[in-house]
């Protein structure tokens, strides 16, 4: 069974459209995060969610607005898409235990912006 | 945030062992050192963690220096499939826990058959 999974695992939009990025774990956790790598292959955090409250926004612009449903998803909904929204998105989840706590990613969404 | 210095990249044989080092002079006290890795086309995955001794598991495993300012990844017998990007991370204190990862820019690791 997969752990953390994601959909779709590819994407391919125009500029201008919105699009959603799904995101579900099964592992129980309590705290989920999204973190885009871009070309340059650097991974950074954009937001982060505990027990369905936000606890991380990384100054990320306001077209970016996740959702957490319930501990088991959170999701992505990018609007107006531009070129440089072209990236790898991971989700990742983990339980909430201080410096020791151990995230588990999910495979990654390819976003590529036409 | 406290930051941490690798190599950019790395060469090693097929079923050597592999010394990948981080150095991270600005830790604090209560910091954990934490390791993640990223095989190609995938998201990252943790590979190990420790505070202050040395720590192993199935994995690999972690000496960390007596003044915590460096540690080293010890891989003992390199596979091929364990080419990736390995991050040193340090646990991120100055935000009230909030869990977040801060990654470098990584080692990337080949090895060569």
């Amino acid at each position: 069974d997969t752990a953390v999974s994601q959909t779709p695992k590819y994407l391919v939009t125009q500029m201008g459209n919105d699009k959603s990025i799904k995101c579900e774990q099964n592992l129980g956790h309590d705290t989920m995060y999204w973190y885009k790598q871009d070309s340059k292959k650097f991974l950074k955090i954009m937001f982060s969610y505990n027990n369905k409250e936000l606890i991380i926004n990384e100054t990320v612009p306001n077209r970016f607005s996740p959702k957490s449903p319930d501990k088991a998803h959170l999701n992505l909904h990018i609007n107006s898409l531009e070129l440089g929204d072209s990236a790898v998105y991971f989700c990742a989840s983990s339980q909430f235990r201080r410096e020791q706590e151990t995230q588990y990613f999910g495979p990654g969404t390819r976003l590529l912006v036409l | 945030d406290a930051k941490t210095t690798q190599p950019n990249s790395m060469e090693s044989n097929e079923e050597e062992p592999v010394h990948l080092p981080c150095n991270h002079s600005t830790i604090s006290g209560t910091d954990y050192i934490h390791w993640y890795r990223q095989l190609p086309s995938q998201g990252p995955e943790y590979v190990i963690h420790g505070l202050t001794s040395n720590v192993n598991n199935r994995m690999a495993s972690l000496a960390i220096a007596e003044d915590r300012k460096s540690s080293t990844l010890i891989l003992h017998r390199a596979t091929l499939r364990d080419a990736a990007v390995y991050y040193c991370i340090l646990r991120d204190k100055g935000s009230g826990n909030t869990g977040k990862l801060i990654f470098g820019q990584g080692t990337t690791l080949q090895v060569k058959p």
